[in-house]
């Protein structure tokens, strides 16, 4: 399968300070990412669609200047956390199709804790 | 709006067990279906992926199933094997290719 590769895949910051996280497509032109956030022992939360060149569109309940999504080329977005605060703290994935609605490959998963 | 169910929530059996486990979606409006396999802390591994045009789909000891007419899919995992302890999660893709996940089977193979 293809390779998504997330970066970092885990961060520790403090609270006030943003934090950026990277999504690249390896041998393939993602032009919808997704970006999801995972609670423990829960399943994954869809937050916004990245689509390239275009503006991502997020989710209900989800806020657009908290998560900033940037998706400037066919093989890179990334998902700043603003003025990160500690209920911030999640795991977050992203994930990249050819097509929006063809098979989706996921990265590894950035695990932030915001102190 | 599309609902995901994942029966059972957790699931523990003897090595060399075949096993099942069941994922059930509220509306049949779907592209396609897919079934993941995540590992503690980490990402997740994409098993197989079931067009809505197709039943099943197998790949080594994994076999999964698809009925969309009735909102169902199965994962059949035959001989387990401790290595195949992990959360089990299917997601079924719709319009725009949004994936709606299931909370997921937490599977553990004793040796």
């Amino acid at each position: 399968g293809a390779v998504v590769s997330q970066h970092p895949s885990w961060v520790i910051c403090k609270s006030g300070t943003s934090v950026k996280i990277e999504c690249r497509s390896l041998d393939f032109q993602a032009t919808t990412m997704f970006w999801y956030r995972q609670f423990p022992k829960q399943s994954l939360m869809l937050m916004a669609t990245s689509n390239e060149g275009s503006k991502a569109t997020y989710e209900q309940g989800v806020e657009k200047d908290k998560f900033l999504i940037n998706h400037a080329s066919l093989t890179l977005s990334t998902l700043t956390v603003t003025s990160a605060h500690p209920e911030d703290s999640s795991f977050y994935i992203c994930s990249a199709s050819y097509r929006g609605d063809t098979e989706a490959f996921f990265g590894q998963g950035t695990r932030l804790t915001v102190v | 709006k599309q609902e995901v169910t994942q029966i059972p929530a957790a699931l523990s059996v003897p090595e060399g067990e075949n096993l099942v486990l069941n994922c059930s979606f509220t509306d049949s409006a779907i592209y396609n279906l897919q079934w993941f396999r995540q590992d503690p802390g980490k990402g997740l591994t994409s098993l197989l992926l079931i067009q809505s045009s197709q039943r099943e789909q197998t790949s080594g000891r994994l076999n999964a199933s698809l009925d969309k007419s009735s909102g169902r899919s199965t994962l059949y995992i035959a001989a387990s094997q401790p290595g195949d302890s992990a959360t089990y999660l299917c997601a079924v893709i719709g319009q725009g290719g949004k994936l709606i996940f299931g909370q997921g089977t937490e599977l553990s193979v004793k040796p």
